[in-house]
């Protein structure tokens, strides 16, 4: 069975920042494209972040770019997402998600992680 | 950067009843269009995929259509437990969500 579990997300400042992980198993992590897909309170999905399976290439939505940085350790399966210069704009649940396949849907999600920026 | 446009917003109907679900993208996403659901505290859940597959789970009542720049995602008769949040999402070029179609009881 496929587990993901975000882990990381706590109240910080603004202008803060933060380290999410996410801990995978029940499929072959090093295999896998992974993403991050975040969630403001009320709204809808907003896509955040995705990394190829060896982790040679990573992908950013504008309004994380220059700020968040996508990484993975396929000896831990395990992915990360380093967040800087937090701002109340960030504020969400973050999820990591697993894809299918190359330019495939996201078939495996985890249960999300709080993260909440206010002073 | 592609754009999905979700409508309605908002479906109110009745168990029983069809309902149709609209996605339009911006540009042509040829067929990299997939549908997740949302219940209410609950984590996204992959639909369908690659605009017409549906995704382990879930019953024929659902289907999926479509292909370029608009897609359908349809319940043919809905169930109680169909009474969700529905996103359409592309990865043709990056990835982009739609901003959700609440179906609700009427």
């Amino acid at each position: 069975e496929v587990q993901l579990l975000e882990s990381g997300g706590v109240l910080v400042q603004p202008g803060g920042s933060l380290r999410l992980s996410c801990a995978a198993s029940g499929f072959t992590f090093g295999n896998c494209g992974m993403t991050w897909v975040r969630q403001a309170p009320g709204k809808g999905l907003e896509w955040v972040s995705a990394i190829s399976a060896g982790g040679e290439r990573t992908y950013y939505a504008d309004s994380v770019k220059g700020r968040f940085t996508i990484s993975r350790d396929n000896s831990k399966n395990t992915l990360y997402l380093q967040m800087n210069s937090l701002s109340a704009e960030d504020t969400a649940l973050y999820y990591c998600a697993k894809e299918l396949s190359f330019r495939g849907p996201l078939d495996s999600w985890g249960q999300g992680t709080l993260v909440t920026v206010s002073s | 950067e592609i754009v999905l446009t979700q409508s309605p917003a908002t479906l109110s109907l009745s168990p029983g009843e069809r309902a149709t679900l609209s996605c339009r993208a911006s540009q042509s996403v040829s067929n990299f269009l997939a549908w997740y659901q949302q219940k209410p505290g609950q984590t996204p859940r992959l639909l369908m995929y690659n605009a017409s597959n549906r995704a382990t789970g879930f019953p024929a009542r659902f289907s999926g259509s479509g292909s370029g720049t608009d897609f359908t995602l349809t319940i043919s008769s809905l169930e109680p437990e169909d009474f969700a949040i529905y996103y359409c999402q592309q990865r043709y070029d990056s990835w982009t969500f739609g901003q959700g179609t609440k179906v609700e009881i009427k």
